[in-house]
């Protein structure tokens, strides 16, 4: 089975922290992804990246950045957090070519 | 550009009703179509797709057929069950992208 699995279920900073979320895959997926998701609104892509060190910025990447060093794991740091950032954070993966993600279980994130 | 549409919730029905939860989509080229199910505290996961044309989707006793003529993508039960409880998402990714489309989704409680 493929396992996506993100480094906290529930996480709470402060406004201006710098906050890193991760997420990390087991079945050699090249494509990965970032959502936010929010109530009413759906799931809106954050950044996605398609192989080692390659990035696209989704609809809304505006005060989120990512990296990706390995192939399995892709990062989402938000640089200077704020209260509107509040929301569930989704990471997903798939393999090229491949129709269906593969998402992990989401961060809770709560600015205060 | 690319679209969604799926039926405002939430839908409350009664344990052995039959469910229907429509989807519309707007797409250039030919999508694949998917359905993704997401239960309290949880991220989503794949509940069946379909990649062509007349396809059918199954799974867990849910089905949607990929109907082109009315560009749409249906999802039916016959008979729910009070652990369908969720959150359901039509979802299309066309071809050639890296990019999925999500709907709103739609939540459903099911009563015993």
């Amino acid at each position: 089975d493929v396992k996506v699995t993100q480094s906290s279920r529930y996480l709470v900073k402060r406004t201006g922290e710098k906050v890193f979320l991760e997420c990390v895959q087991d079945m050699d997926h090249e494509n990965m992804f970032w959502y936010r998701q929010d109530p009413g609104l759906g799931l809106r892509l954050i950044y996605f990246s398609y192989d080692v060190k390659m990035k696209e910025k989704g609809d809304i990447p505006e005060g989120y950045s990512v990296s990706r060093e390995k192939k399995e794991r892709f990062s989402l740091i938000l640089e200077s957090a704020s209260t509107n950032q509040t929301s569930m954070y989704l990471c997903a993966s798939s393999r090229a070519g491949r129709g269906e993600q593969y998402f992990g279980p989401g961060t809770r994130l709560t600015v205060t | 550009g690319d679209s969604v549409t799926q039926m405002e919730g939430p839908v409350t029905l009664s344990e052995e009703a039959f469910l229907t939860i429509n989807c519309t989509y707007t797409a250039t080229g030919y999508p694949s179509l998917f359905w993704y199910v997401q239960y309290p505290g949880e991220g989503l996961q794949l509940l069946l797709k379909a990649t062509k044309a007349d396809d059918k989707g199954s799974n867990k006793g849910f089905e949607a057929t990929y109907r082109k003529e009315t560009t749409s993508f249906h999802l039916e039960k016959g008979s729910v069950q009070v652990s369908d409880s969720a959150v359901y998402f039509c979802a299309l990714r066309t071809s050639g992208t890296y990019k999925y489309i999500f709907g709103t989704g739609t939540r459903l409680k099911v009563l015993a």
